[in-house]
């Protein structure tokens, strides 16, 4: 079975830095481009970036409003998708998931997300 | 601001048929594939529809999704009570270098 789980939520104040993990298993995870996905209480999904498969060339992809602030790695030994976020604030309070991209796998345009993990919880105090 | 936009509520009595779009661009939904995802209250979102109108294994066929131009939409018949979720789209823009965007969201009550 595949399956995706988030760690490192936490409480942190503001201007801090905080690492998310994604931890996978259940598939060939150096296969498919890993994305991460939040959502801030009460409001929609906000898709962060990706990084790509090293068939792929292992590249990330980021959503403009995090670009300057976050980085996503990963770790194809372990199985690992990482989530390096700097200079928090109070705005990047949310639960942030990491989920499988399926599309990259094909040549296709990202966004095939499937699975999902169940999220974890950052909140970011002033 | 997202750039595909989703009516934030739609509702409908058990049994009925319910649409739910969501309208972009010539550079995210009249390009790309487009992506349903369904989330329940306090869960995390699940893959709905992938490719405009394919269903995953276990999605029941009444779930369709389908493009027309620009507009992609979910349709939902046979309306039950435990359809009532969040129901979200995704699509690829061009646009902004191939990122991923959202629509806003629809929230789906069933009456």
């Amino acid at each position: 079975e595949v399956h995706l789980e988030e760690s490192g939520g936490t409480l942190v104040k503001a201007g801090r830095s905080l690492r998310l993990s994604c931890v996978t298993s259940g598939f060939s995870f150096g296969d498919y481009a890993m994305t991460w996905i939040r959502q801030a209480p009460g409001k929609g999904l906000e898709w962060l970036g990706l990084i790509r498969n090293r068939a792929s060339g292992g590249t990330p992809l980021y959503a403009a409003s995090v670009k300057s602030r976050f980085s996503i790695s990963r770790d194809d030994s372990r199985g690992i998708a990482y989530l390096q976020m700097n200079t928090l604030n109070t705005e990047d309070t949310a639960t942030y998931y990491c989920a499988r991209d399926r599309s990259l796998s094909y040549g296709g345009s990202p966004g095939w997300l499937d699975p999902w993990g169940r999220g974890t919880l950052v909140t970011v105090s002033s | 601001q997202s750039v595909v936009t989703q009516p934030p509520s739609v509702s409908g009595t058990p049994g009925q048929r319910v649409t739910i779009s969501c309208s972009g661009s010539n550079t995210d939904i009249g390009t790309n594939s487009v992506y349903w995802f369904r989330q329940f209250p306090g869960a995390a979102p699940e893959l709905l529809i992938h490719q405009i109108d394919q269903r995953p294994s276990g999605v029941p066929d009444r779930f369709s999704g389908s493009r027309t131009g620009t507009t992609a939409s979910l349709a939902i018949s046979g309306l039950r009570s435990e359809d009532e979720a969040d129901y979200y789209c995704a699509v690829c823009d061009d646009s902004r270098g191939g990122v991923v965007v959202f629509g806003g969201g629809t929230k789906l009550t069933v009456l």
